[in-house]
């Protein structure tokens, strides 16, 4: 039973820039949550999808965005590229319908933006 | 916008010592979960922990949460270096069927041997 996995493993973009990521959720699971963990800190919240519609936002600007396709995997989109953005991605995915969840996470995408 | 802070940041000590590492907030959370991560990989879910005083054990790692549910603590006995890692806690707000986690900084164990 594979994991969630995330591609690619590692992307250097430039200012200004556009860059898509991929996620695909553990078998079975139907929720998919981005997250942004830059380096020293802990992973933040970016928004979380389920039904193919963005449930929950948290604190990052519009051009961040995102999709989740009917087989439940997921792209993130970021727009206009920031230093700031250079930072581990990290993917997780979960199943609704349970009482309290459980998060399974990828390895995650390295972003280095120069 | 809530917060938590863990402590101590980092943490260095021998093979087989004893450490107890903090999670503190000042809201209240639906349930904590504690994730271990290792260079080059996403967290790993440790324990989640969902009522206050409540205290799990996972072989030689005690996780606690406070009765207010607004702290936890994950304790490790007899250490060793394959411990070694960044442990973070995250918070669990949960309304209806939405929820997220809000994680600390985490703290970066490492048993020397």
């Amino acid at each position: 039973d594979a994991g969630v996995t995330q591609s690619p493993t590692h992307l250097i973009k430039t200012r200004g820039q556009q860059v898509t990521l991929r996620c695909s959720p553990k078998s079975g699971h139907d929720t998919v949550s981005w997250y942004q963990q830059a380096l020293g800190q802990g992973p933040q919240f970016i928004f979380q999808y389920y039904e193919e519609e963005e449930r929950q936002r948290g604190n990052f600007p519009d051009r961040f965005s995102g999709h989740q396709f009917p087989n439940y995997s997921s792209e993130l989109n970021v727009n206009a590229l920031l230093l700031g953005d250079s930072a581990l991605y990290l993917c997780a995915s979960s199943f609704r319908d349970r009482g309290f969840y459980e998060q399974y996470f990828g390895p995650g995408t390295r972003l280095t933006v120069t | 916008t809530q917060l938590l802070e863990q402590s101590p940041q980092f943490l260095s000590i021998q093979e087989g010592e004893n450490l107890t590492v903090y999670c503190n907030s000042s809201s209240v959370f639906s349930s904590l979960q504690w994730y271990r991560q290792e260079p080059g990989e996403g967290p790993v879910l440790l324990v989640t922990v969902v009522t206050g005083g409540e205290v799990k054990k996972l072989k030689r790692l005690t996780f606690q949460f406070g009765d207010a549910r607004k702290d936890s603590s994950l304790h490790i006995t007899a250490a060793q270096p394959g411990d070694t890692g960044l442990y973070l806690c995250a918070g669990v707000n949960s309304g209806g069927s939405n929820y997220k986690l809000t994680f600390g900084k985490g703290t970066l164990l490492t048993v020397n041997p």
